[in-house]
């Protein structure tokens, strides 16, 4: 365990459910991130949130919505999706933002979009 | 946007033998990452190196940087099996853009 937990998972949704992906950490970090992994692609960031404030979404789809009740906890709320959202879903978090550090990351939930 | 891009694509080895991944990338940066990520999971921070520094060690990981050409190389020694996974480099300005891997394949 890296001390970001990520639950499902793994998750099968249709098109129609509405699901939500959880990311939890207990290291003490100020920032968390959403990052998107398809096959053969690079990592995509999705947010990016500091001392539970969004200071980044990178033009993601609005059929994805974060949340962030604490520093500790980080949602992504599912609602309509496409197949093609299919992939592996990355939560990981650092001591502060920025990249003056090493970032922390989850298992990941594999989301199967069907 | 795509920051780092590595090469090879991929690369496979006998245990024992050094295995050395190169990164490139565009804009100028803070400093560079490399990580690590067994197939299907998480991805697992390896080591950074600051824009002024030239070499770092950890182990069996040696990493180079070289901002006037913009890249950096990763080198495994003495490889094991346990070092198959694929290998990222994550460059920076105000954000980790990571590139698309190289995946390494130690056969015993």
């Amino acid at each position: 365990e890296t001390g970001v937990t990520q639950t499902p998972r793994h998750l099968v949704m249709g098109m129609t459910n509405k699901k939500s992906l959880k990311c939890e950490q207990h290291l003490g970090h100020n920032a968390m991130y959403w990052y998107k992994q398809s096959a053969k692609k690079p990592l995509e960031l999705m947010f990016v949130y500091s001392l539970e404030e969004r200071v980044e979404n990178n033009s993601v789809p609005s059929r994805f919505s974060p949340e962030c009740p604490n520093s500790s906890h980080l949602f992504l709320h599912l609602h309509t999706l496409q197949p093609e959202d299919s992939a592996l879903y990355l939560c990981a978090s650092s001591p502060g933002q920025g990249t003056y550090y090493g970032y922390t990351f989850g298992s990941g939930t594999r989301l199967t979009v069907v | 946007s795509q920051q780092g891009e590595e090469d090879p694509q991929a690369l496979s080895i006998q245990e024992g033998e050094n295995a050395t991944m190169n990164c490139s990338y565009k804009t100028s940066i803070n400093n560079l990452q490399w990580y690590r990520q067994n197939s299907g999971r998480g991805l697992v921070h390896l080591i950074l190196i600051r824009s002024n520094e030239r070499e770092k060690h950890s182990g069996r990981l040696r990493v180079t940087l070289d901002t006037s050409k913009k890249s950096s190389s990763l080198l495994i020694t003495a490889s094991r099996a346990a070092d198959t996974a694929s290998y990222f480099c994550a460059t920076n300005t105000d954000k980790l853009i990571f590139g698309t891997g190289t995946r390494l394949q130690v056969f015993p």
